[in-house]
């Protein structure tokens, strides 16, 4: 079946630096791949979506990469900030249905000032 | 700012009441998704619709959880009857599927949750 590995469940980084989090699947890659932002007592928030034949996506301090080879995404945040301080989620679209996306366990991500 | 909206935001019931959360989609979306979110399994997908109809539910146990489209405006999930380990946050979801076209993959859009506890 299925299994999607967000790296670590939670990962503190210095304010200003840049935090890379990690979302890893086997067997089939997704058409696309989609990232949320979760806030305490929230429903997650989507961020970028990336498709399959995309390497890059890039919105503002954000940037998406998509590796089919590696089975891999990583979420950077440039010049990070407490307020980007959240539950950062990962999410596949293999196609399936309407919209059926497939969740991995997030990673807790704290800027420390 | 259109939203989707939960009712209730928060439940505490005992075991064996039946238990009913109500969503209203985003005005114009046809897709409605359920999610429940425990700290264990993290987000599950337990049915969803479109255009009101449901394309899958097979992530609700079947013999106590329902969920229906009464229309456009409503989506209810019930749990009867209820039990501790159904204590968890559900989440609704709404979307726009444009049907058969794999080029345009919008996102989810979220509602604020119902925290159910089960005693």
């Amino acid at each position: 079946s299925q299994k999607i590995e967000q790296n670590s469940e939670a990962l503190n980084i210095q304010e200003g630096k840049t935090a890379t989090l990690t979302c890893n699947y086997t067997n089939y890659s997704p058409a696309y791949l989609q990232w949320y932002r979760q806030d305490p007592g929230r429903g997650p928030v989507f961020l970028l979506l990336i498709r399959e034949n995309e390497k890059e996506k890039r919105k503002e301090r954000l940037k998406v990469t998509f590796d089919t080879t590696l089975k891999q995404s990583l979420f950077h945040i440039t010049a990070s900030q407490p307020a980007d301080s959240a539950t950062y989620l990962c999410a596949l679209d293999f196609l399936q249905g309407a919209q059926k996306l497939v969740f991995g366990q997030g990673t807790r991500l704290t800027i420390n000032p | 700012d259109a939203r989707v909206t939960q009712t209730p935001r928060h439940k505490v019931t005992e075991m064996g009441q039946e238990v009913t959360m109500r969503c209203q989609p985003i005005l114009g979306h046809n897709t409605v998704f359920w999610y429940r979110q425990t700290m264990m399994q993290g987000l599950e997908l337990l049915a969803y619709f479109r255009n009101r109809a449901p394309l899958d539910d097979s992530g609700m146990p079947k013999d106590r959880f329902s969920a229906e489209m009464p229309d456009a405006t409503l989506a209810t999930l019930k749990i009867q009857p209820s039990e501790p380990r159904d204590s968890a946050v559900y989440f609704c979801a709404s979307g726009l599927d444009y049907i058969g076209d794999r080029d345009r993959r919008e996102t989810q859009y979220f509602g604020p949750g119902t925290r159910l506890l089960v005693l």
